[in-house]
């Protein structure tokens, strides 16, 4: 089914490991975008890019590194991860802006550091 | 700067009756907004979006938004609530000439049979 890929569905770190979050898209969007969505704060943008090899910060970028080498995938690299990065994350993607039929969503990746 | 509010975290309504779901929002110039819902476990799905045009957006499953410039609102609404209905319910609010959206922090709504 076409839509957005989100690999692993559940992950817990210690503290101070590392991790990529998958994110793969079959739409040939040229917009990605990291979201994490905390209780009571709603999502925020961590990271986003508009076509391959373009990336750009979002409202809380530290702490994430992202790269966009494909117009498909759109990884998401944890380094030394904390416990204040214990959240939802979701990737999701659009062809153009504004989006004409909104984002299309991830299922999510749940991530406890602990 | 952009800004959404959504000034209840809850919403509360009997089945059957019609639901508001309350959006204020805050941006230079015209605003591109968005209404989107999540189920338990789910990624956010989009209802519909007002970009221009007529101010009585209709969406998805039986969804419609109103805009309302001098408010600077896009309330949700339904006029009769489903027991299906329940979920998380985020609006969200574009600038013009930006790249992405900005959420705001969600209303649970819970229908109650």
């Amino acid at each position: 089914n076409a839509g957005v890929t989100q690999t692993p569905k559940f992950r817990i770190l210690k503290i101070g490991q590392s991790m990529t979050l998958q994110c793969a898209q079959d739409m040939n969007h040229n917009y990605m975008y990291w979201y994490r969505q905390d209780p009571g704060m709603g999502l925020k943008l961590i990271y986003y890019s508009v076509g391959a090899g373009i990336t750009d910060k979002g409202e809380v970028p530290n702490g994430y590194n992202v790269s966009r080498s494909t117009t498909e995938y759109f990884p998401l690299r944890l380094e030394l991860a904390a416990p204040s990065q214990t959240s939802v994350y979701f990737c999701a993607s659009t062809d153009r802006q504004p989006p004409p039929g909104g984002y299309t969503f991830g299922s999510g990746t749940r991530l406890t550091v602990v | 700067a952009q800004s959404v509010a959504q000034p209840e975290d809850q919403v509360n309504v009997a089945e059957g009756n019609p639901l508001t779901v309350k959006c204020t929002y805050s941006v230079s110039g015209n605003p591109y907004l968005f209404w989107y819902v999540q189920y338990p476990n789910r990624g956010l799905q989009f209802l519909l979006k007002y970009i221009t045009g007529d101010n009585l957006v209709k969406g998805s499953y039986g969804f419609e938004a109103e805009f309302n410039k001098s408010q600077t609102s896009f309330h949700l609404k339904k006029p009769s609530a489903l027991v299906s209905d329940s979920a998380l319910y985020f609006c969200a609010v574009r600038r013009t000439g930006a790249n992405n959206l900005f959420f705001g922090t969600g209303t649970r709504l819970t229908v109650i049979p």
